[in-house]
């Protein structure tokens, strides 16, 4: 119940286009989903993060989309770059996160091919 | 700077020789944990501590140690490493309380035991 399951485990899209990382959780006490962005070499850093009261969250060229009913959220990437290419990483955690309990999905690899 | 950082960056040790990897943040975080690494099974948990003296096992924390003396250092332990905990770690920091919190991760330790 405590796990966050993430798909696909790596993508490849030309630039421009969409990528879209899935995850899904069963636990209902989860109330903060933060996904984390890791470039190779270094560690990962926080990208965007939304609560579950609201159905989407976007933040320049990201985008989080959730659903509480399904118990799923996604990233949604528009126009990628060639930049973009790292390892993403959806997490749950419940408390709002003030408890720094996160729980991590196990990563997408996104390549962006030029 | 507002940052985490681990030393020693990289370590090729041998198995049963104690090791201590080194984590220090300078934001005055209360809550610190140390994560693993592999590949396909994403970041897990393998101690964390809520405050000076305040330790907790994570998910995986067979064959390691924790002591959390000061507010801005979290050592982690291997008292007798093996091949098995051959991985990349992270140390990673946040503030507790009314969140959600930003966690911050360090830049990671490689480890090889043989």
């Amino acid at each position: 119940q405590q796990q966050v399951k993430q798909s696909p485990q790596s993508l490849i899209v030309q630039k421009g286009g969409i990528p879209i990382i899935n995850c899904a959780y069963e636990n209902t006490a989860f109330d903060y989903f933060p996904w984390y962005q890791q470039f190779p070499g270094k560690g990962p850093a926080l990208l965007i993060a939304i609560r579950p009261d609201v159905s989407e969250k976007k933040e320049g060229r990201f985008t989080i989309s959730f659903n509480k009913s399904a118990k799923q959220f996604s990233l949604h990437i528009m126009d990628s770059q060639p930049g973009d290419s790292a390892t993403y990483f959806c997490a749950a955690s419940t408390y709002g996160g003030s408890q720094g309990n996160l729980i991590f999905g196990k990563g997408t690899k996104l390549s962006v091919k030029p | 700077e507002a940052q985490v950082t681990q030393n020693p960056r990289y370590l090729i040790t041998v198995t049963g020789k104690k090791l201590t990897v080194t984590c220090s943040q300078n934001m005055n975080h209360e809550y610190m944990s140390w994560y693993r690494q592999d590949p396909g099974l994403g970041l897990r948990q393998i101690y964390y501590s809520m405050n000076v003296e305040v330790t907790d096992k994570g998910d995986v924390p067979e064959g390691y140690k924790v002591s959390r003396k000061e507010k801005r250092n979290f050592p982690l332990i291997l008292e007798s490493p093996s091949p098995n905990q051959t991985s990349l770690y992270f140390c990673a920091s946040t503030l507790r309380g009314r969140g959600p919190y930003e966690q911050y991760f360090g830049p990671g330790t490689r480890l090889t035991v043989t």
